[in-house]
């Protein structure tokens, strides 16, 4: 069964402040995916990444992929209180969707 | 364009009650449909895939059911509801064939009393 890491789990951070959330995930997969979920609401898609070395950018967020490593990135940089919100990675296999348990990013003024 | 709907958005449920939560997509055609749960704070659960009509895998054995009566209809359903089922349940849809990411329905809250 393909596992999904993500960590940390928690993030508290300032802002203005950078810092990234890490991704591992344990099969070979080349389609590697980023959502946020607000409180009490659905997921939004952020990010399709569908190849080694896939970087995207939108905002203050940047995504990449590096298969060979099965390790995928989400940087936040000067991070404002918007972003605060729940971010999950998930990883395609086949039909299935196997997703990450989530980071919880706070943003403090 | 496509889009998904969930009803109820919001349900309150006594312990033992039957459960039937309705997923529709429209705008596309033959899309795998997806049944997840999340726990308060918690990550997603899958619970049953749909790769076409009457076909279902389901992932973890629970009291839980889906049924796909149509081809932009999923159904997920419970004869006897357990406190342990409260959560917030997502339904998702992905294109049939070829690289395609996960679109993800509004939700509904279930709370089990």
């Amino acid at each position: 069964e393909l596992k999904v890491e993500q960590n940390p789990l928690f993030l508290s951070m300032q802002e203005g402040k950078n810092y990234t959330i890490y991704c591992n995930y344990s099969t070979t997969s080349d389609r590697l995916y980023w959502y946020r979920q607000d409180p009490g609401k659905s997921l939004e898609s952020l990010f399709v990444l569908l190849s080694n070395g896939a970087v995207k950018q939108e905002g203050r967020l940047m995504a990449s992929l590096d298969t060979k490593a099965r390790l995928s990135t989400l940087h936040i940089t000067a991070a404002v209180h918007d972003l605060s919100a729940t971010y999950f990675c998930a990883v395609s296999l086949g039909n299935q969707f196997y997703f990450g348990t989530g980071t919880s990013l706070t943003v403090i003024p | 364009s496509q889009t998904i709907h969930q009803w109820p958005a919001t349900l309150v449920q006594p312990v033992g009650s039957p459960l039937s939560l309705e997923c529709t997509v429209e705008g596309t055609s033959n899309p795998n449909l997806y049944w997840y749960r999340q726990a308060a704070g918690r990550g997603l659960q899958l619970l049953f895939y749909s790769v076409g009509i009457g076909q279902i895998s389901s992932e973890v054995p629970q009291n839980l059911s889906a049924s796909r009566p149509q081809d932009r209809q999923f159904i997920l359903s419970s004869k006897k509801l357990l406190l342990s089922d409260s959560g917030f349940y997502l339904c998702a849809w992905s294109a049939g064939q070829g690289i395609s990411e996960q679109y993800f329905g509004p939700g509904t809250r279930l709370t089990v009393t």
